[in-house]
């Protein structure tokens, strides 16, 4: 079934402060979540990915937290940078032939 | 490896008229999706194919097709072109059997006027 990555709009953060973008999705079965960034004029790019059976994965200055109890996913970006504005998109996925279904993203906003 | 890509860049058409979108995924990828991008809306899913066949397809009208040929290249087209059709057309790959991630291209900009 579908399941939609809901965010909240924007968020605005001053530069070096660490940021959180939350996303809640719907379908329980969702068990691959990926974070993307889009840039303006640019398509979305892979930032980080979680499966099911993990809670926490950390890459290079950002951490995706995931609660399947609430169907609830997170990214941390640490020091956020002016190059970190953008809008970010969660997407769920269940099973490697589902279609993913994006939500409206969270545009992240870093003031200098 | 080369990503994806999309041509043209940009497109301004007028209403009715129809126009075809290219995509060229990263070599060895099998899927490709197409997804219509506005302010409003957010990321739309269109469809997807694999292996020249339709997988998945989303809630658009019988307007917007797609199809794919067997070097896994993908086209496609939106016919009697409304003002509402203005948007970003994006085309993500992927592997297709049980990689999930998507690769995505820079898009299309259509301009309907």
């Amino acid at each position: 079934g579908e399941s939609v990555g809901l965010h909240l709009p924007t968020l605005s953060v001053q530069e070096g402060d660490n940021s959180i973008i939350n996303c809640a999705y719907s379908n329980s079965a969702s068990d691959y979540f990926i974070w993307y960034k889009q840039e303006s004029g640019k398509g979305p790019q892979f930032i980080i990915d979680i499966r099911s059976n993990m809670d926490k994965r950390q890459g290079q200055r950002v951490t995706v937290l995931l609660n399947k109890t609430v169907k609830h996913l997170s990214l941390q970006i640490a020091a956020t940078q002016p190059g970190d504005s953008a809008v970010y998109f969660c997407a769920p996925s269940s099973g490697g032939y589902q279609k993913v279904t994006f939500g409206t993203g969270t545009k992240l906003q870093v003031i200098p | 490896k080369a990503g994806v890509t999309q041509t043209p860049r940009y497109l301004i058409k007028t209403r009715g008229q129809q126009v075809t979108l290219s995509c060229s995924p990263i070599s060895g990828h099998r899927s490709v999706s197409w997804y219509q991008q506005t302010p409003g809306q957010g990321l739309q899913f269109l469809f997807e194919y694999f292996s020249e066949t339709q997988r998945n397809k989303g809630n658009f009208p019988g307007r917007f097709s797609g199809r794919q040929f067997s070097n896994s290249r993908s086209e496609m087209n939106v016919s009697t072109l409304e003002l509402g059709d203005s948007a970003l057309y994006l085309c993500a790959s992927r592997d297709g059997t049980g990689g999930y991630g998507y690769t995505f291209g820079s898009g299309t900009r259509l301009t309907v006027v």
